[in-house]
């Protein structure tokens, strides 16, 4: 099955500064990978997602890239803002016949420091 | 329009004793996956119904879980005879499940403590 490694687990950074967290994963078959954000004690929303046919994807201040090759994706978060505090969750899955199992990171606590 | 919704928020149950744990959909998700979330975990995948059908349960961690979806829209996470690995946040997630890979939608859980 799927293998999704996250790093890092803790990452402080300054208000206005980046933030960039890296995955990777082992099905070469998994084709969706969603970024998916929770505040403490709040359900995961998904913040952003790329698919396997595009190497990059933006959405204002957040960007995501993917390297199929490698196996690997990183989030990047441009500046950062203390709301932008919590855990993120990277995640990968294979779609098939309208199946998608998504195997989840195991997360990036983030903390920005006014 | 509404969200998922999973109740109850709240479970304590002694070791032991059984729960029901209840998972509403977006009316129309076809997909509903059921994941169990430790503290400063990511979620694991449990179980993945299309529709009414229990398409993969290998994430199920014991024969004291269960898990149905009769009518395909409300699902109930069943957990038999609790021991104290099962506290954890059981999350609930649907999508539309057609036209390619897409959002899951997650309901706010149900934290579920056994002492």
């Amino acid at each position: 099955g799927e293998n999704v490694e996250q790093h890092p687990s803790t990452l402080s950074v300054q208000e206005g500064d980046s933030a960039v967290i890296k995955c990777t994963y082992s099905d070469s078959a998994s084709n969706y990978f969603p970024w998916y954000k929770q505040e403490l004690g709040k359900r995961p929303q998904l913040i952003i997602d790329i698919r396997s046919n595009v190497g990059e994807k933006k959405d204002q201040r957040i960007a995501v890239t993917l390297n199929k090759t490698a196996k690997h994706f990183s989030l990047h978060i441009t500046e950062t803002q203390p709301e932008d505090s919590a855990v993120y969750f990277c995640a990968a899955s294979p779609f098939s016949g309208g199946y998608q199992k998504v195997t989840f990171g195991t997360g990036t606590k983030l903390q920005v420091i006014p | 329009g509404a969200g998922v919704s999973q109740s109850p928020r709240y479970k304590v149950a002694k070791r032991g004793q059984d729960v029901a744990l209840r998972c509403d959909p977006i009316s129309g998700h076809v997909s509903l996956f059921w994941y169990q979330q430790a503290l400063g975990q990511g979620p694991e995948f449990l179980t993945y119904f299309q529709n009414e059908a229990q398409l993969d349960k290998s994430g199920l961690p014991s024969d004291r879980f269960f898990a149905e979806r009769p009518e395909g829209s409300v699902s109930t996470l069943k957990i038999q005879r609790t021991q104290q690995e099962d506290s954890a946040v059981y999350l609930c997630a649907s999508s539309l499940g057609r036209g390619g890979p897409g959002e899951q939608y997650f309901g706010p859980g149900t934290r579920l403590t056994v002492t």
